[in-house]
């Protein structure tokens, strides 16, 4: 079946330090990946996506990375700032499941001055 | 300009009771699509309407409902209310039914006592 996972459920950075955080997916179909940033209280906010025929994508201080081998996906938060403490979530879309996104269990981003 | 927006944010139901969620697309969107998410959790993906078509459905039972009107605004309703049924519930839109960059609500969230 489909299943987005994290590996890490929860990371702790200093400010400006760089963050990555891993996520593991199974559906080989999937055509899209995207990674979503869910601050306390709020819905879910688009960060970057990556196309499966790609296997990097760099953003305003972030970079995804994918590895279609070992089904994996990462993302790179550069100089790492406050306000980027949240929840994290990678999430799958695209093969038979038109529209649908699949989402993993989140990974909690804690960012110290 | 105006988000997607939910109503209500906070409501209290009981067992058995029934709930009707309302959301309206960021102006031009046409597509619509419902999650739940359960604390801890990433959300689930519950339906999506494109053009007011049911285009998704996810793994719920037929207590869930929705639908979508002419003006692009949907209601997700749920009979017989559970205690599991306590969650956030978003609502997301996106311009075309193959939706990548979702762009979420800030959901309703929902309590069964």
């Amino acid at each position: 079946g489909e299943s987005v996972g994290l590996h890490l459920p929860t990371l702790s950075v200093q400010e400006g330090d760089n963050s990555i955080i891993n996520c593991a997916y199974s559906n080989s179909a999937s055509d899209y990946f995207i990674w979503y940033k869910q601050e306390s209280g709020k819905g879910p906010q688009f960060i970057i996506d990556i196309r499966s025929n790609m296997d990097k994508r760099q953003g305003q201080r972030v970079t995804v990375l994918l590895n279609k081998t070992v089904k994996h996906l990462s993302l790179q938060i550069a100089a790492t700032q406050p306000g980027d403490s949240a929840v994290y979530f990678c999430a799958e879309e695209g093969g038979t499941s038109y529209g649908k996104l699949t989402f993993g269990q989140g990974t909690i981003l804690t960012v110290h001055p | 300009d105006a988000g997607v927006t939910q109503s209500p944010t906070h409501l209290i139901k009981t067992r058995g009771q029934h709930v009707t969620l309302r959301c309206s697309p960021i102006s031009g969107h046409k597509s619509v699509s419902w999650y739940q998410q359960v604390l801890g959790q990433g959300p689930q993906f519950i339906f999506q309407y494109y053009e007011k078509e049911e285009r998704g459905r996810g793994n719920f039972p037929d207590r869930f409902s929705a639908r979508q009107f002419p003006n692009y605004s949907s209601e997700l309703n749920v009979n017989a209310l559970l205690l599991g049924d306590s969650a956030l519930y978003l609502c997301a839109s996106s311009l075309e039914g193959q939706g990548v960059e979702l762009f979420f609500g800030e959901g309703s969230r929902l309590t069964v006592l």
